[in-house]
């Protein structure tokens, strides 16, 4: 079975707080990506990987940022937790290559800063 | 640039029934691939059904399939038999190269 865990299914965290997020997977797989998830919005790319030590920004960077140090772990970290990066975070991986690669999803952490 | 449209983002369905889920999609690229992904309230996203862009044939998973419409840029999830269990969060989603595109989501509850 392929797992994605990520480190807390529920975090609540104060303003101005340095926040980091998990995320691990056991499948070998190369990419690795971190989604918010907001109501009527979807799921919105924040940034991704495709191996280690690399990232790519995706669509809402700003406020975020990421680290890989091996290739079954990515980690979101938010310098300074604000109010409204309260939202579902979702970790999900994939195989790296032109042929279709479902992603595989973790549990998501429900994040609320105060 | 790479869209992903769900326009419903509310649907109900009485329980044995059937209903259809709508996408529609936009991307340049001749190979990509598309998928319906499930979330159940406050469990994992799983993967419902996937479809090849060049393959013509509908896809179907059991109660699920799709109606793939190419040149429309549609594609359109059917559940049949509607169970409690569909009770979800339903993403199109587009994916071309590494990257997923996702639609903002129907929410589906199954009445009984």
């Amino acid at each position: 079975d392929v797992k994605v865990t990520q480190s807390s299914r529920y975090l609540v965290k104060r303003t101005g707080e340095k926040v980091f997020l998990e995320c691990v997977q056991d499948m070998d797989h190369e990419n690795m990506f971190w989604y918010r998830q907001d109501p009527g919005l979807g799921l919105r790319l924040i940034y991704f990987s495709y191996d280690v030590k690399m990232k790519e920004k995706g669509d809402i960077p700003e406020g975020y940022s990421v680290s890989r140090e091996k290739k079954e772990r990515f980690s979101l970290i938010l310098e300074s937790a604000s109010t409204n990066q309260t939202s579902m975070y979702l970790c999900a991986s994939s195989l790296y290559g032109r042929d279709y690669n479902e992603q595989f999803f973790g549990p998501g952490t429900r994040l609320t800063v105060l | 640039a790479q869209t992903v449209t769900q326009s419903q983002p509310e649907m109900s369905v009485q329980e044995a029934e059937t209903v259809t889920l709508s996408c529609t999609y936009d991307t340049s690229e001749n190979n990509y691939y598309l998928f319906w992904y499930k979330q159940p309230p406050s469990r994992q996203m799983i993967l419902v059904i996937r479809q090849e862009a060049y393959k013509q044939q509908n896809a179907t998973e059991n109660r699920f399939s799709v109606n793939f419409q190419k040149a429309a840029k549609s594609f359109s999830l059917k559940i049949s038999d509607s169970q409690l269990g569909d009770t979800a969060m339903y993403f199109c989603a587009l994916n071309t190269g590494n990257q997923f595109y996702f639609g903002t989501g129907t929410s589906l509850t199954v009445i009984p």
